[in-house]
């Protein structure tokens, strides 16, 4: 098993230009979530989806977008990149919301 | 409002010492609490798990504590080595109230752990 793979690993973009983050988990787990990490701040949820064709907001949801159209997949779109998002971001997915969350290996984001 | 707290934020610790982490919640109703270890450049991996009936679980060098009255877990580093210097991660997860329920963790700030030579 690939556990939960992110891509790409480093990204660099331009104020206004939008992207999106992908994330994949081949370990059959409904629930998947994403998160960005600021240094002094911890792990802050931005969109979670608890299964195929449901997704719910975090606590850091502006500037993002989420869909869930697999059960493998779960792609966050920056739709007007912004200095204020640039972060490391995790995809992480679980069996439920409160069991282990496996994390992916991350991906750091710069906004100039 | 759901909340955990670590401290201390940061410490320093010579190869070979204990240390010991702190975290100390107000998530209810509560289900379980992990400690998760997150190496530099990587995605954070889950060490142990204590839920409500548990008070002490050890694993390898790591031993981890519950107070569920006090609302208090640690995490104690025997024989610190150099590759547990990492940040550590108290998370915690509220019980499930209604189907389908969404987020249900509420994450600590973290502890950065540096073990010098």
């Amino acid at each position: 098993n690939a556990g939960v793979t992110q891509t790409p690993k480093f990204q660099v973009l331009k104020t206004g230009q939008s992207m999106t983050l992908q994330c994949a988990q081949d370990m059959n787990h409904e629930y998947m979530s994403w998160y960005r990490q600021d240094p002094g701040m911890g792990l802050r949820l931005i969109h979670y989806s608890v299964g195929a064709g449901i997704t719910d907001q975090g606590e850091v949801p502006n500037g993002y977008n989420v869909s869930r159209s697999t059960t493998e997949d779960f792609p966050l779109r920056l739709l007007s990149a912004a200095p204020s998002q640039t972060s490391v971001y995790f995809c992480a997915s679980s069996y439920n919301g409160g069991d282990e969350q496996y994390f992916g290996p991350g991906t750091r984001l710069t906004v100039t | 409002k759901n909340q955990v707290e670590q401290s201390p934020q940061s410490l320093i610790i010579l190869e070979g010492k204990n240390c010991t982490l702190q975290c100390n919640y107000t998530v209810s109703p509560f289900s379980n609490l992990r400690w998760y270890k997150q190496d530099t450049g990587r995605g954070p991996v889950s060490l142990t798990i204590m839920t409500f009936s548990e008070n002490t679980k050890s694993n390898r060098r790591y031993t981890a504590t519950l107070d569920a009255d006090t609302k208090q877990s640690s995490l104690h580093i025997t024989a610190s080595q150099l590759s547990d210097s990492a940040s550590y991660i108290c998370v915690v997860s509220a019980a499930e109230m209604i189907k389908a329920a969404g987020n249900k963790l509420t994450f600590g700030g973290g502890t950065r752990v540096l073990v010098k030579p």
